[in-house]
């Protein structure tokens, strides 16, 4: 069975500082992908960022870039310079065949960006 | 990235009615979803719909609940039927055009805020 883990219901970050986001999956699969999201307050799931399983390097999207190790099957977001704008619900997401390529979500991290 | 719009955005709504939830996509798209937030929640998909054939619906979800419409590739509609305080939620649809891929990206509406007095 496909499964995302997000243990971090909350977090805090000082704005213009870093703030890495931890994301664990568990797949038997060897091809996946692994997605980010982004939902602020209003609702809408905006896509962040993907890395696919046999990808050498991390994903890196502007100020988002993705800490991914595969041997400890974890798939870390890491924002950098972190804005006001920032603050959302950041929800850690797996497709796989054995899934039927649905997405499986975590549960989520809420962030919060501190003037 | 395709252009995705939900109408209407929020409602609010008496139990016992029923509210039918559109999605528009501005380009063609092989795969469409819906999904259910409910308050605090992370998202659970209700049903997949595609184009000239029944959607298939994710085991807890019934089609007299929650009938859904995909009469062409870029539209779909999900109503939920009969509503109760429970069915307050967030609806939202995603767009998916390659199916079978792991690659892929499912991108997502703006959602409806729904809520059940």
């Amino acid at each position: 069975a496909q499964k995302i883990t997000q243990t971090q219901p909350g977090m805090f970050v000082q704005e213009k500082e870093a703030v890495t986001l931890d994301c664990t999956y568990d797949t038997s699969d060897q091809s996946y992908g692994l997605f980010w999201y982004k939902q602020p307050s209003s609702g809408e799931m905006i896509f962040l960022i993907y890395q696919g399983s046999y990808d050498e390097q991390n994903a890196t999207e502007g100020r988002y870039s993705l800490n991914f190790q595969k041997a400890r099957k974890s798939a870390n977001l890491v924002i950098s310079a972190s804005q006001l704008g920032d603050s959302a619900m950041y929800f850690c997401a797996m497709k796989t065949g054995a899934g039927s390529y649905q997405l499986t979500f975590g549960k989520g991290t809420k962030l919060s960006v501190i003037p | 990235s395709a252009v995705i719009s939900q109408k209407p955005s929020r409602d609010i709504c008496q139990r016992g009615t029923s509210l039918t939830i559109q999605c528009q996509v501005d380009s063609q798209v092989t795969m469409m979803f819906w999904y259910r937030q409910q308050p605090g929640q992370s998202l659970t998909l209700i049903a997949t719909a595609n184009q000239g054939s029944e959607a298939t619906y994710e085991s807890g979800f019934v089609i007299d609940k929650f009938p859904i419409s995909r009469p062409n590739l870029t539209f779909s509609t999900l109503t939920v039927s009969n509503m109760s305080p429970e069915d307050s939620s967030i609806y939202l649809c995603s767009v998916e055009d390659e199916p079978s891929s792991v690659a892929d990206t499912q991108y997502f509406g703006p959602g409806t805020r729904l809520t059940v007095l």
